[in-house]
């Protein structure tokens, strides 16, 4: 079935610790997008890209990085620098811009 | 400012009465307008779109939501709530071309008594 990957489900990180988020879509999709979610704080838009080895900074992107060398992989780290990295993380794709904006099942993670 | 609001965070209704969750938009032209529904600790399920057309659009389980232009609304709607309808919804709007960006409003969490 088609549809949007994400691994690992849930990921623990001590302080200091860059860790690497995996999205992978089989959808054909060209766009592909980065959220996170905080209780009562709805989405924001960490990065996105609209084709393969180019990507945005979304509103929260500080201590943030990613990349698409394929266009059906688009992973996210969360680097050392980001100050309050506990949260789930949501991946998504749109086949072009504006259209309908698919989600992954998301990932935990959490700080230790 | 382009935004979205949900101005109702929480809501309970008893099973099969009927359900009306708000979603007000800010907008520079008519945007592509979706709700979403996210189970805890999952990922977000489109529930219905409106890109055109009939401003009374029908989504999946049940569920339709009514494009009021005049009023920048997006109502979603159900005449009978079931229990398994419980869950977060949340209202967005894109840019129907020219950007990527989507803006989220954050979400009317369901509380459905038995």
């Amino acid at each position: 079935d088609g549809g949007i990957t994400q691994s690992p489900k849930y990921l623990f990180r001590k302080e200091g610790q860059n860790v690497t988020l995996s999205c992978e879509q089989n959808l054909n999709h060209d766009a592909m997008y980065w959220y996170r979610q905080d209780p009562g704080q709805g989405l924001r838009l960490i990065y996105y890209s609209q084709i393969v080895n180019d990507f945005q900074k979304g509103d929260i992107a500080e201590g943030y990085s990613v990349s698409r060398e394929k266009k059906e992989s688009f992973p996210l780290t969360v680097t050392s620098a980001q100050k309050n990295p506990t949260a789930f993380y949501l991946c998504a794709s749109s086949p072009t811009s504006g259209n309908t904006i698919y989600f992954g099942e998301g990932s935990w993670l959490t700080v230790v | 400012a382009q935004s979205v609001t949900q101005p109702d965070i929480h809501i309970t209704v008893s099973e099969g009465a009927s359900l009306e969750l708000r979603c007000n938009y800010s907008y520079g032209a008519t945007p592509y307008l979706f709700w979403y529904v996210q189970s805890p600790g999952q990922g977000l399920q489109l529930l219905l779109k409106y890109f055109s057309g009939d401003t009374l659009v029908q989504g999946i389980k049940g569920f339709e939501a009514e494009f009021k232009r005049s009023q920048s609304s997006f109502n979603l709607r159900k005449p009978s709530v079931h229990w398994s309808d419980a869950a977060e919804y949340f209202c967005a709007v894109g840019a129907t071309s020219g950007t990527y960006k989507y803006i989220f409003g954050t979400g009317t969490r369901l509380k459905v008594l038995a």
